[in-house]
């Protein structure tokens, strides 16, 4: 079964408006959450990572959160621009042993 | 610096044929990764190497086999390629420790007929 689980598998977002990303685990032993962006015909790049004692993290408009307790973290892209359409996915690696979720492709109208 | 680099671009194989997938990194990067990706099911490690000489299993290992006989190159090998094995297969590498990047390389894509 699936370790990372990813939700939406897509969004339509309007430009300037908030995309949210959510992904859940089950194995607490997961020690380092990042995401990657993917354009098409592209590899995967990192976007902005969080590790699990922290409960946010931002980077400029992308900010993470994080629920340990819950075990849930989500990706929030603020003022969504046309240049955001990607596919997103979420990690969890547990001691460099990584487990991406499914993949959430987001396209952000102008 | 070309970073990870993959070799070839894109394959086309006849089922039960082999080939090898090849990739580079000139970053000194000590962890090095091989991934399938397929439509709505993400990336999925296949395996690993946390050094030279050393390779380990990741969550879809059956069927491919693996070799790191030098630090900068990582092989993925099919011996007997199948139709199930058509998918986008990327390298990735990153330096030790918990919370470094890890750097993709641009995919293989290969169908097998």
């Amino acid at each position: 079964q699936q370790q990372v689980k990813q939700s939406p598998q897509s969004l339509i977002v309007q430009k300037g408006g908030i995309s949210i990303i959510n992904c859940a685990y089950e194995n607490t032993a997961f020690d380092y959450f990042p995401w990657y962006q993917q354009f098409p015909g592209k590899g995967p790049a990192l976007l902005i990572a969080i590790r699990p004692d922290v409960s946010e993290k931002k980077e400029g408009r992308f900010t993470i959160s994080f629920n340990k307790s819950a075990k849930q973290f989500s990706l929030h892209i603020m003022d969504s621009q046309p240049g955001d359409s990607a596919t997103y996915f979420c990690a969890a690696s547990m001691r460099n042993k990584f487990y991406f979720g499914s993949g959430t492709k987001l396209n952000v109208k102008p | 610096n070309a970073g990870v680099t993959q070799t070839p671009k894109f394959r086309v194989l006849k089922t039960g044929q082999s080939m090898t997938l090849l990739c580079a990194q000139d970053m000194n990067h000590e962890y090095m990764y091989w991934y399938r990706q397929d439509p709505g099911m993400g990336l999925r490690l296949i395996h690993y190497s946390v050094g030279e000489g050393t390779t380990a299993k990741g969550e879809v290992p059956d069927g491919y086999n693996v070799s790191r006989l030098k630090k900068q190159n990582f092989l993925l090998g099919l011996e007997s390629a199948a139709p199930s094995q058509t998918s986008v297969y990327f390298c990735a590498s990153k330096v030790a420790g918990l919370y470094n990047e890890q750097f993709f390389g641009p995919g293989t894509r290969l169908t097998v007929l």
